[in-house]
């Protein structure tokens, strides 16, 4: 079983759109979790950190549930450059540990948002 | 922001040469970068981890001997693939982090596609 676990779609939808993605995780010991987005042939960049009382960052919210292991990321009013794949991942947190930072990432969910 | 940048963002090889690929920390002191490889539709998978004046931590399944990683200065790390294979094509990329950023908020680098004939 993969540590994080995604659908990897496509999730084909239009312009205007809402969205959601799911993820779960099996490492009950992860410590830290986000949403990064990764357009193609090109490196992740974070787009938000998931904190447990849920957070939103404009069109983006992000849930967590621990005692589901479950990680969610909602796009509302999807533009044409949210077409991306939007990766789950989750982080270790052994403060001064030589795995500090260590980040475990799922297989990513693409996204195409289409005019 | 910081900022990782890595050399060469592309490079091909032919098989059995060996290729080096530099993560270099532009404004800050790296004491800890990861190395990832992402094949085409796969997610990104940990090889290493490299620590500025030790050995690096490989992940399970990574061949040391194969990958060598050096971190000797506070700014640079490298991966050299070493007597490369048609199976080592894949996306390399670095991150890096200092004491100062929290967990998981690292910074990437622009990662470097190897493809080895």
């Amino acid at each position: 079983r993969k540590e994080v676990e995604q659908d990897p779609g496509p999730f084909n939808v239009p312009e205007g759109a809402t969205v959601a993605f799911n993820c779960t995780y099996s490492n009950s010991a992860s410590q830290s979790f986000f949403w990064y987005r990764q357009d193609c042939r090109k490196e992740p960049k974070l787009l938000m950190s998931v904190y447990s009382s849920g957070n939103e960052d404009g069109r983006f919210t992000a849930q967590l549930n621990r005692a589901s292991q479950y990680i969610s990321l909602l796009i509302r009013d999807s533009k044409l450059s949210d077409s991306a794949t939007y990766l789950c991942v989750s982080g270790s947190a052994n403060a001064g540990g030589t795995s500090y930072g260590k980040l475990t990432f799922g297989q990513g969910t693409i996204l195409t948002v289409h005019p | 922001g910081a900022v990782v940048s890595q050399h060469p963002s592309w490079v091909i090889c032919k098989s059995g040469t060996s290729v080096k690929i530099e993560c270099r920390s532009l404004d800050f002191q790296a004491t800890t970068m990861f190395w990832y490889r992402q094949f085409p539709k796969q997610s990104l998978m940990l090889m290493a981890t490299s620590n500025e004046g030790s050995k690096a931590t490989y992940e399970q399944g990574v061949e040391k001997d194969k990958f060598l990683i050096n971190h000797a200065s506070l700014t640079l790390s490298t991966l050299t693939v070493t007597s490369a294979h048609p199976e080592d094509s894949s996306f390399y990329i670095c991150s890096a982090r200092t004491s100062l950023v929290r967990t998981g908020e690292l910074f990437f680098g622009e990662g470097s596609r190897l493809t080895v004939l």
